[in-house]
């Protein structure tokens, strides 16, 4: 029973790029969330995902970022046109039901440095 | 917005003896819950506790809640060097489905 898997774990892009970061949910989980991460720093909500829709993206800047969790395949975390203030741990996680009613299962994270 | 906040930010101890986190949050909560990181990696759930619980335990953790102080308090038994690790509290807003975080604490357990 596979966890959640993301890639790639480190993905290194020049500013300007674009950053496309995968997250294959827990079998049977149909909830996805996405969080960011600094140095030393907690986890910082991004955006919450069910199948085909997005249920709360009050924590994605309006700008260069995008989520899609489609019918079929990983859920996608989209940054268009990267700068250096985008690198971050990225993860993602899971859950049977939404979070305020059941733990999240995490990926071990996509580590992103914009150079 | 910060849901929950972890004191201290860093602690440490030496092997065996007890860990104790403490994390107070903003507003009225389904359950709160606390997790773990080691470095590098992504966190790993430890316990979830529902507003209506007051004490929790799993192994060698112990977890309380208090609604009234809109606190809950971690406390990890007989530490080893494998407890090193940072722990968050989190928790969702009463109807909410997000989960948000604090800032952690970082556990250092000495061999």
């Amino acid at each position: 029973n596979a966890g959640v898997m993301q890639n790639p774990r480190h993905l290194v892009r020049r500013r300007g790029q674009e950053a496309r970061l995968r997250c294959s949910p827990m079998k049977g989980h149909s909830h996805v969330y996405w969080y960011r991460q600094l140095p030393e720093e907690g986890l910082k909500f991004m955006v919450y995902l069910q199948k085909e829709n997005i249920i709360d993206e009050s924590g994605m800047p309006k700008e260069r970022f995008s989520a899609e969790f489609p019918k079929e395949g990983p859920s996608i975390l989209r940054i268009q046109q990267v700068v250096r203030g985008d690198s971050a741990a990225y993860f993602c996680a899971s859950s049977p039901r939404d979070a305020g009613n059941s733990p999240l299962h995490f990926g071990n994270g996509t580590r992103l440095t914009v150079t | 917005s910060q849901q929950g906040e972890e004191d201290p930010q860093a602690l440490s101890i030496q092997e065996g003896e007890n860990a104790t986190m403490n994390c107070s949050y903003k507003t009225s909560i389904n359950n709160l819950q606390w997790y773990r990181q080691n470095s590098g990696r992504g966190l790993v759930h430890l316990i979830l506790i529902r507003s209506n619980e007051r004490e929790k335990h799993s192994g060698r953790l112990r977890v309380t809640l208090d609604t009234s102080k809109k606190s809950s308090s971690l406390l990890i038994t007989a530490s080893r060097a494998a407890d090193t690790a940072s722990y968050f509290c989190a928790a969702a807003q009463g109807g909410s489905e997000k989960l948000v975080f604090g800032k952690g604490t970082k556990l250092t357990v000495n061999p």
